[in-house]
């Protein structure tokens, strides 16, 4: 069973274009986030929800709109997609107290 | 802000051989996390140090923490190319906020 699943693994798409990654967590954890890995491999954190309550806006285009519907959903849609947002995107969930994070297998965004 | 440094960003070594991960932060905390990172796969998470002087060892790794200094080293002992990955050290500026990762520290490790 996989503790965090996030779809797709690829995404390909044009620039302009609107596009959502999902993720999905069965740890029962109530924090998740989404992290954004660079080309050069650094990890920036995008957004935290608590509980399917939004914690943390980084400075992050708002062409990012995460959504979660529940505690152990936490999707991500993007509008309007430009060359810079190619990357992978990675959702990871923790337990309030103890941040050890386990992340999802990565969502890699090509925008051409 | 809470800034997350590494040195070496980039380390190629022998295989054998022993070699130190540094990690400094900027901003008080008393976490600090280790996690691995094979190319092409997900971060797996190695130590969590949470307190000063804390000190784990898995293997041929091990970690430990300074907070007064802040600063954490990962040790590498004997390295063999099963280690071979980027390592991040990541810390918390306070209690339930998200981590600050460092760059990543790309080890190689060659015969």
């Amino acid at each position: 069973d996989t503790a965090v699943s996030q779809t797709p693994k690829y995404l390909v798409t044009q620039m302009g274009n609107d596009k959502s990654i999902k993720c999905e967590q069965n740890l029962g954890h109530d924090t998740m986030y989404w992290y954004k890995q660079d080309s050069k491999k650094f990890l920036k954190i995008m957004f935290s929800y608590n509980n399917k309550e939004l914690i943390i806006n980084e400075t992050v285009p708002n062409r990012f709109s995460p959504k979660s519907p529940d505690k152990a959903h936490l999707n991500l849609h993007i509008n309007s997609l430009e060359l810079g947002d190619s990357a992978v995107y990675f959702c990871a969930s923790s337990q309030s107290g103890a941040n050890v994070l386990t992340f999802g297998a990565g969502s890699r965004l090509t925008v051409l | 802000e809470l800034k997350v440094e590494q040195n070496p960003l980039f380390l190629s070594m022998q295989e054998g051989k022993n070699y130190t991960i540094y990690c400094n932060y900027s901003t008080t905390s008393d976490r600090l996390y280790w996690y691995r990172q094979d190319p092409g796969k997900s971060l797996e998470s190695l130590f969590v140090l949470l307190s000063n002087g804390a000190v784990k060892q898995e293997g041929r790794l091990m970690a430990s923490l300074d907070t007064k200094a802040r600063l954490s080293t990962l040790h590498i002992t004997a390295a063999v190319h099963d280690l071979s990955a980027t390592y991040f050290c990541a810390a918390e500026s306070s209690g339930n906020t998200p981590l600050v990762f460092g760059k990543g520290t790309r080890l190689s490790v060659i015969a």
